[in-house]
């Protein structure tokens, strides 16, 4: 499979549980990028990583926590949401850090918090 | 840092009619400029880049752009629209660092 793929591509969730939003690529990229899409609002960056580390965390709350295990996959660890966060979460990849690489995006997962 | 502002948030056009999607960008030098489209319940697709050169940009689906130094301006164009470019268009920019995106432009095709 080529491309970003995201799952699940809807999720919704209590104010109390505990989910966790997958990115996969297979394009050898090396920098994957985490975005949050409210409505009529320009695409917020959350979360950078450049092979494997982390080098950007734009003051998102702690509620949300990135991982990435490899260069292929990257996770949104969400817990005790709260509705303002109810927004499409895109994840993204390039093939280095730096807008000088096209960007390629998945598809999104629609989060609604309840 | 740089910015991007797309002044227009819905534009509605004719099928067969041109289109022209306006955005201005703020950056001390000439940054990388982008257009995306982005259908519903989709991801954002690139349809056009610009890093240097020919200032004016073609890309795919018959798209366009012309970046204006003078006007600080990355406006795309297309000369007849088509009733799938219905979407949301956003302009990005960027540099040494990571991309940041306008607040887009919905575009409506009437039959």
């Amino acid at each position: 499979e080529t491309g970003v793929t995201q799952t699940p591509r809807h999720l919704v969730m209590g104010m109390t549980n505990k989910k966790s939003l997958k990115c996969e690529q297979h394009l050898g990229h090396n920098a994957m990028y985490w975005y949050k899409q409210s409505a009529k609002k320009p695409l917020e960056l959350m979360f950078v990583y450049s092979l494997e580390e982390r080098v950007e965390n734009n003051s998102v709350p702690s509620r949300f926590s990135p991982e990435c295990p490899n260069s292929s996959h990257l996770f949104l660890h969400l817990h005790t949401l709260q509705p303002e966060d109810s927004a499409l979460y895109l994840c993204a990849s390039s093939l280095g850090r730096g807008s000088n690489y096209g960007y390629t995006f998945g598809s999104g997962t629609r989060l609604t918090v309840v | 840092a740089q910015s991007v502002t797309q002044p227009d948030i819905h534009i509605t056009v004719s099928e067969g009619a041109s289109l022209e999607l306006r955005c201005n960008y703020s950056y001390g030098a000439t940054p990388y400029l982008f257009w995306y489209v982005q259908s519903p319940g989709q991801g954002l697709q690139l349809l056009l880049k610009y890093f240097s050169g020919d200032t004016l940009v073609q890309g795919i689906k018959g798209f366009e752009a012309e970046f204006k130094r003078s006007q600080s301006s990355f406006n795309l164009r297309k000369p007849s629209v088509h009733w799938s470019d219905a979407a949301e268009y956003f302009c990005a920019v960027g540099a040494r660092g990571d991309m940041r995106f306008g607040a887009g432009t919905r575009l409506t095709v009437k039959p």
